[in-house]
């Protein structure tokens, strides 16, 4: 399996924009993560599913941002419009599961001008 | 909630010195606790793991014993190498229903100089 699969790498656009970063869990995964790095606040959590189904979004930061899971095998991050403070690294992750371990993607670098 | 504690970075050491991260954790129920490894440009991926209390998580090297007691997961090595500089996180999954919640503490960077 390629692992967890994230799109784009690199991400740079204009205040007000809207950004999409999209993710390909693993074949079989049934938890999939959207995680945010930042050098202030760390690793936060944003949102998390389970067999498709938003099972906690309280971490999402404010309503322009958004996440879907249409199916088993992929996932949307939305931010509407975007601002220079979602500047940061974004982490898909996925597992299987309970107490399963939790696979990153590669992360998606987002610069906001 | 759920949360972890890490002890604050940058941690340098010289190639060969003894290295231990500390890790706090507090949780409801029986979490199982991880170790993470973030080497730069990359994501992070498992270093080990333990699942109940006393457990011992171990690979590469690097060593990690569950105490419940103490509700900590200290992260150890006998004799750090220069590829072993990258950033730590400590992070507890709960089981939550037929999935499992991971929570992630602010990692600890970790420099190894010759």
């Amino acid at each position: 399996d390629a692992g967890v699969i994230q799109s784009p790498r690199h991400e740079v656009t204009e205040m007000g924009q809207e950004v999409t970063l999209r993710c390909k869990p693993i074949s079989g995964h049934n938890s999939l993560f959207w995680y945010r790095q930042t050098m202030m606040r760390g690793l936060e959590l944003l949102i998390y599913f389970n067999n498709n189904v938003p099972i906690d979004d309280s971490g999402m930061p404010e309503d322009r941002f958004s996440a879907k899971m249409p199916n088993a095998s992929f996932s949307t991050l939305k931010i509407q419009p975007s601002e220079p403070r979602d500047s940061a690294v974004y982490f898909c992750a996925s597992s299987f599961g309970r107490g399963g371990e939790a696979f990153f993607g590669q992360g998606t670098r987002l610069t906001v001008v | 909630g759920d949360s972890v504690t890490q002890m604050e970075g940058p941690v340098t050491l010289s190639e060969e010195a003894f290295l231990t991260i500390n890790c706090t954790y507090t949780a409801t129920g029986y979490p199982s606790l991880f170790w993470y490894v973030q080497y730069p440009g990359e994501g992070l991926q498992l270093l080990l793991k333990a699942t109940k209390a006393d457990d011992k998580g171990s690979n590469k090297g690097f060593e990690a014993t569950y105490r419940k007691e103490t509700t900590s997961f200290h992260l150890e090595k006998g004799s750090v190498q220069v590829s072993d500089s990258a950033v730590y996180f400590c992070a507890l999954s709960r089981d939550t229903g037929t999935a499992s919640k991971l929570t992630f503490g602010t990692g600890t960077r970790l420099q190894v100089t010759l």
